[in-house]
Protein backbone atom coordinates (compact mmCIF):
# COMPACT_ATOMS: atom_id res chain seq x y z
CA UNK A 1 0.00 0.00 0.00
CA UNK A 2 1.13 3.17 -1.27
CA UNK A 3 1.43 6.05 1.69
CA UNK A 4 2.02 9.67 1.71
CA UNK A 5 3.16 10.93 4.74
CA UNK A 6 2.98 15.20 4.73
CA UNK A 7 5.28 17.35 7.07
CA UNK A 8 5.70 21.10 7.27
CA UNK A 9 4.36 23.83 10.07
CA UNK A 10 1.13 25.04 10.48
CA UNK A 11 1.54 28.36 10.71
CA UNK A 12 3.14 30.76 8.45
CA UNK A 13 3.70 34.91 8.56
CA UNK A 14 2.44 37.02 6.07
CA UNK A 15 4.91 37.32 2.92
CA UNK A 16 6.86 34.42 4.12
CA UNK A 17 7.84 30.66 2.24
CA UNK A 18 5.18 28.16 3.08
CA UNK A 19 7.13 24.94 2.67
CA UNK A 20 5.98 21.46 3.06
CA UNK A 21 7.01 18.00 2.16
CA UNK A 22 5.73 14.99 0.97
CA UNK A 23 7.35 11.50 1.78
CA UNK A 24 6.39 8.36 -0.29
CA UNK A 25 6.28 4.97 0.80
CA UNK A 26 6.33 2.15 -1.38
CA UNK A 27 6.74 3.73 -4.72
CA UNK A 28 9.06 6.08 -5.69
CA UNK A 29 9.17 9.77 -6.84
CA UNK A 30 11.11 8.96 -10.23
CA UNK A 31 8.89 6.24 -11.34
CA UNK A 32 7.61 6.77 -14.73
CA UNK A 33 4.14 5.81 -14.33
CA UNK A 34 3.21 8.31 -11.76
CA UNK A 35 2.71 12.09 -11.26
CA UNK A 36 3.33 14.03 -8.01
CA UNK A 37 1.23 16.84 -7.10
CA UNK A 38 0.11 19.34 -4.69
CA UNK A 39 -3.78 20.42 -3.99
CA UNK A 40 -4.94 22.06 -1.28
CA UNK A 41 -8.80 22.92 -0.18
CA UNK A 42 -10.29 26.24 1.12
CA UNK A 43 -13.67 27.04 2.01
CA UNK A 44 -13.69 29.91 -0.66
CA UNK A 45 -12.13 28.33 -3.25
CA UNK A 46 -12.90 24.55 -2.71
CA UNK A 47 -10.32 22.02 -4.46
CA UNK A 48 -7.40 23.40 -6.36
CA UNK A 49 -4.99 22.00 -7.91
CA UNK A 50 -1.66 23.59 -7.05
CA UNK A 51 1.20 21.68 -9.71
CA UNK A 52 3.02 18.51 -10.08
CA UNK A 53 6.52 17.15 -10.70
CA UNK A 54 7.21 14.00 -12.84
CA UNK A 55 10.26 12.29 -14.46
CA UNK A 56 10.42 10.82 -17.84
CA UNK A 57 13.90 10.59 -18.51
CA UNK A 58 14.06 14.24 -16.83
CA UNK A 59 12.09 16.08 -14.55
CA UNK A 60 9.14 18.32 -15.28
CA UNK A 61 6.68 20.70 -13.39
CA UNK A 62 3.54 21.64 -14.14
CA UNK A 63 1.93 24.67 -12.04
CA UNK A 64 -1.63 26.11 -11.92
CA UNK A 65 -1.70 30.12 -13.30
CA UNK A 66 -3.09 31.04 -10.27
CA UNK A 67 0.22 30.37 -8.52
CA UNK A 68 2.62 29.72 -11.42
CA UNK A 69 4.99 32.96 -10.31
CA UNK A 70 5.23 31.89 -6.58
CA UNK A 71 5.46 28.29 -6.63
CA UNK A 72 8.13 26.02 -6.76
CA UNK A 73 7.78 22.16 -6.36
CA UNK A 74 11.35 20.20 -5.92
CA UNK A 75 11.55 16.43 -6.08
CA UNK A 76 14.59 14.97 -3.42
CA UNK A 77 15.57 11.23 -5.01
CA UNK A 78 17.47 10.49 -1.79
CA UNK A 79 14.97 11.54 0.77
CA UNK A 80 12.21 10.34 -1.76
CA UNK A 81 9.79 12.55 -1.29
CA UNK A 82 8.57 15.85 -3.22
CA UNK A 83 8.42 19.42 -1.50
CA UNK A 84 6.27 22.34 -2.16
CA UNK A 85 7.43 25.78 -1.50
CA UNK A 86 5.11 28.71 -2.17
CA UNK A 87 6.75 32.22 -1.80
CA UNK A 88 5.50 35.63 -0.58
CA UNK A 89 2.02 34.27 1.14
CA UNK A 90 -0.72 35.65 2.21
CA UNK A 91 -3.98 34.93 4.49
CA UNK A 92 -5.82 34.12 1.07
CA UNK A 93 -3.35 31.00 0.88
CA UNK A 94 -4.67 29.43 4.08
CA UNK A 95 -5.97 25.76 3.61
CA UNK A 96 -5.93 22.67 3.53
CA UNK A 97 -2.95 21.25 1.73
CA UNK A 98 -2.58 17.45 0.34
CA UNK A 99 -0.16 16.17 -1.88
CA UNK A 100 -1.66 13.31 -4.38
CA UNK A 101 -0.36 10.80 -6.82
CA UNK A 102 -1.54 10.73 -9.93
CA UNK A 103 -0.88 7.10 -12.13
CA UNK A 104 -1.43 6.15 -15.66
CA UNK A 105 0.22 6.72 -18.51
CA UNK A 106 -0.99 10.25 -18.35
CA UNK A 107 -1.02 10.94 -14.59
CA UNK A 108 -4.37 10.64 -14.92
CA UNK A 109 -5.83 8.48 -11.91
CA UNK A 110 -5.50 10.29 -8.45
CA UNK A 111 -5.69 7.95 -6.26
CA UNK A 112 -3.17 7.95 -2.93
CA UNK A 113 -3.71 10.70 -1.23
CA UNK A 114 -1.91 12.22 1.49
CA UNK A 115 -3.83 13.27 5.11
CA UNK A 116 -3.52 16.82 4.83
CA UNK A 117 -1.60 19.98 6.21
CA UNK A 118 -3.83 22.41 7.23
CA UNK A 119 -1.63 25.62 6.81
CA UNK A 120 -2.56 29.18 8.55
CA UNK A 121 -1.07 32.29 7.01
CA UNK A 122 -1.70 34.76 10.03
CA UNK A 123 0.76 37.33 11.98
CA UNK B 1 -9.73 31.20 -16.86
CA UNK B 2 -10.89 27.72 -17.11
CA UNK B 3 -14.38 27.04 -15.25
CA UNK B 4 -15.59 23.42 -14.49
CA UNK B 5 -18.88 23.62 -13.06
CA UNK B 6 -21.28 20.84 -10.85
CA UNK B 7 -24.72 21.71 -9.72
CA UNK B 8 -24.34 23.29 -6.01
CA UNK B 9 -26.67 20.99 -4.54
CA UNK B 10 -28.67 17.36 -5.08
CA UNK B 11 -31.18 15.45 -3.23
CA UNK B 12 -32.01 12.12 -3.49
CA UNK B 13 -34.24 9.30 -1.16
CA UNK B 14 -32.09 6.50 0.22
CA UNK B 15 -32.35 3.75 -2.66
CA UNK B 16 -32.72 5.86 -5.56
CA UNK B 17 -30.58 6.89 -8.37
CA UNK B 18 -29.13 10.39 -8.91
CA UNK B 19 -26.42 11.48 -11.67
CA UNK B 20 -24.37 14.26 -10.99
CA UNK B 21 -22.41 16.20 -13.65
CA UNK B 22 -19.06 18.36 -14.77
CA UNK B 23 -19.43 20.86 -17.31
CA UNK B 24 -16.14 22.59 -19.10
CA UNK B 25 -16.13 25.77 -19.58
CA UNK B 26 -14.03 25.41 -22.76
CA UNK B 27 -16.85 22.88 -24.40
CA UNK B 28 -17.63 19.38 -24.37
CA UNK B 29 -15.72 17.30 -21.77
CA UNK B 30 -14.44 14.30 -23.34
CA UNK B 31 -12.16 11.04 -22.53
CA UNK B 32 -9.26 13.23 -23.09
CA UNK B 33 -9.98 15.61 -20.17
CA UNK B 34 -10.08 11.87 -17.77
CA UNK B 35 -12.51 13.34 -15.81
CA UNK B 36 -11.79 12.15 -12.01
CA UNK B 37 -14.50 11.89 -9.10
CA UNK B 38 -13.72 12.08 -5.39
CA UNK B 39 -15.95 11.84 -2.18
CA UNK B 40 -15.50 14.49 0.02
CA UNK B 41 -16.55 14.94 3.66
CA UNK B 42 -14.95 17.32 6.88
CA UNK B 43 -12.01 16.52 8.28
CA UNK B 44 -11.38 13.62 5.93
CA UNK B 45 -9.08 13.60 2.72
CA UNK B 46 -11.22 13.58 -0.35
CA UNK B 47 -11.74 9.63 -1.42
CA UNK B 48 -10.89 8.94 -5.41
CA UNK B 49 -13.83 7.29 -6.68
CA UNK B 50 -13.28 7.63 -11.04
CA UNK B 51 -10.85 8.27 -12.89
CA UNK B 52 -10.42 8.54 -16.71
CA UNK B 53 -14.02 8.69 -17.06
CA UNK B 54 -15.72 5.32 -15.85
CA UNK B 55 -12.71 3.71 -14.10
CA UNK B 56 -13.19 2.58 -10.55
CA UNK B 57 -10.64 2.25 -7.89
CA UNK B 58 -10.15 -0.98 -5.82
CA UNK B 59 -12.19 0.43 -2.85
CA UNK B 60 -14.94 2.03 -5.18
CA UNK B 61 -18.53 0.89 -4.41
CA UNK B 62 -19.99 -1.14 -6.89
CA UNK B 63 -23.46 1.77 -6.98
CA UNK B 64 -20.93 4.37 -8.38
CA UNK B 65 -20.69 4.55 -12.11
CA UNK B 66 -18.99 7.18 -13.79
CA UNK B 67 -20.07 8.18 -17.97
CA UNK B 68 -19.82 10.97 -20.61
CA UNK B 69 -23.22 12.77 -20.83
CA UNK B 70 -24.47 15.25 -22.76
CA UNK B 71 -21.10 16.56 -23.23
CA UNK B 72 -20.40 16.15 -19.62
CA UNK B 73 -18.62 13.83 -17.47
CA UNK B 74 -21.60 11.88 -15.04
CA UNK B 75 -21.27 10.23 -11.77
CA UNK B 76 -24.33 8.22 -11.10
CA UNK B 77 -25.32 6.85 -8.10
CA UNK B 78 -27.34 4.31 -7.91
CA UNK B 79 -28.97 2.50 -4.84
CA UNK B 80 -28.02 5.22 -2.88
CA UNK B 81 -27.11 4.98 1.51
CA UNK B 82 -27.08 7.12 3.93
CA UNK B 83 -23.14 7.73 3.94
CA UNK B 84 -23.09 8.71 0.21
CA UNK B 85 -24.08 12.01 1.65
CA UNK B 86 -21.46 14.06 1.48
CA UNK B 87 -20.11 16.37 -0.85
CA UNK B 88 -18.89 15.49 -4.86
CA UNK B 89 -16.15 17.12 -6.59
CA UNK B 90 -14.65 16.99 -10.48
CA UNK B 91 -11.61 17.17 -11.85
CA UNK B 92 -10.85 17.79 -15.26
CA UNK B 93 -7.55 17.72 -17.37
CA UNK B 94 -6.44 20.29 -19.40
CA UNK B 95 -3.14 19.65 -21.11
CA UNK B 96 -0.61 20.06 -18.20
CA UNK B 97 -2.96 21.72 -15.44
CA UNK B 98 -5.62 20.27 -13.44
CA UNK B 99 -9.41 21.92 -12.63
CA UNK B 100 -11.40 20.74 -9.85
CA UNK B 101 -15.04 21.92 -10.05
CA UNK B 102 -16.69 23.49 -7.19
CA UNK B 103 -18.46 20.25 -6.13
CA UNK B 104 -22.06 18.89 -5.50
CA UNK B 105 -23.63 18.78 -2.29
CA UNK B 106 -25.72 15.39 -1.80
CA UNK B 107 -28.00 15.13 0.80
CA UNK B 108 -29.46 11.60 1.10
CA UNK B 109 -33.26 12.39 2.50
Amino acid sequence: QVLLQQSGPGLVKPSQTLSLSCAISRDSVSTNSAAWNWIRQSPWRGLEWLGRTYYRSKWYNDYAVSVRSRMTIIPDTSKNQFSLQLTSVTPEDTAVYYCARGRGDDYEAFDIWGRGTVVTVSS
Amino acid sequence: QTVVTQEPSLTVSPGGTVTLTCASSTGAVTSGYYPNWFQLKPGQAPRPLIYSTNNKHSWTPARFSGSLLGGKAALTLSGVQPEDEAEYCCLLYYGGSWVFGGGTKLTVL
